[in-house]
């Protein structure tokens, strides 16, 4: 099973900086890694599809980058709305499909 | 634009039955893969099964195999998931979620139901 590695656990950043969460694999996923956002209350979203896909309508603030085992989403200006706990997930190596435990991005 | 809609979920005592649904509109049902993925209170998310767009083949998380079961009602546009000898740490949000290629197993999971609640207690 492919474990991901996600940090820092919580992220606590102004509105206006810059954010970068990482997610590290216990093994290769080639470029098979996804990022999701999910606010409180509410579903996942998907945001970045193969490491570096930006999904549909996903402002251009959002952008990721890695292969291989290291990954990271960059959020270049945190907007308010963008505070949040985002996942990574690996479907490179499955079942099973693997998420990462998670990066809270908070106000400071 | 696509829409899933969760329900079933409720209260059940540990080794009960629940089973829910997911009604799908706004896309071509019979061509996406779809999965089941839940989330213990104030936990991160577990991916539970998979079906294919035609129900061919089927995946499970071992912590469900053997206990739960997908499956798929293409002419009704609506996804299932049997949840048996159900546990207490079984509690959790359960999701459904489309994938995003078509026809394949890609488990990019670009759309999501709102959830529905399952407690398993005594």
């Amino acid at each position: 099973e492919v474990v991901l590695t996600q940090s820092p656990a919580t992220l606590s950043l102004s509105p206006g900086e810059r954010a970068t969460l990482s997610c590290r694999a216990s093994q290769t996923v080639i470029k098979y890694l996804a990022w999701y956002q999910q606010k409180r209350g509410q579903a996942p979203r998907l945001l970045i599809y193969d490491a570096s896909n930006r999904a549909t309508g996903i402002p251009a603030r959002f952008s990721g980058s890695g292969s291989g085992t290291d990954f990271t989403l960059t959020i270049s200006s945190v907007e308010p709305e963008d505070f949040a706990v985002y996942y990574c997930q690996q479907r490179y190596n499955w079942p099973p499909i693997t998420f990462g435990q998670g990066t809270r991005l908070e106000i400071k | 634009q696509v829409q899933l809609v969760e329900s079933g979920g409720g209260v059940v005592q540990p080794g009960g039955s629940l089973r829910l649904s997911c009604a799908a509109s706004g896309f071509t049902f019979t061509t996406y893969g779809m999965n089941w993925v839940r989330q213990a209170p104030g936990e991160g998310l577990e991916w539970v099964a998979f079906v294919q767009n035609d129900g061919s083949r089927e995946y499970y998380a071992d912590s469900v195999k053997g206990r739960f079961t997908i499956s798929r009602d293409n002419s009704q546009k609506t996804l299932y998931l049997q949840l048996n000898s159900l546990r207490p740490e079984d509690t959790a949000v359960y999701y459904c979620a489309k994938i995003f290629y078509e026809g394949g197993t890609d488990n990019i999971f670009d759309s999501w139901g709102q959830g529905t609640l399952v407690t398993v207690s005594s």
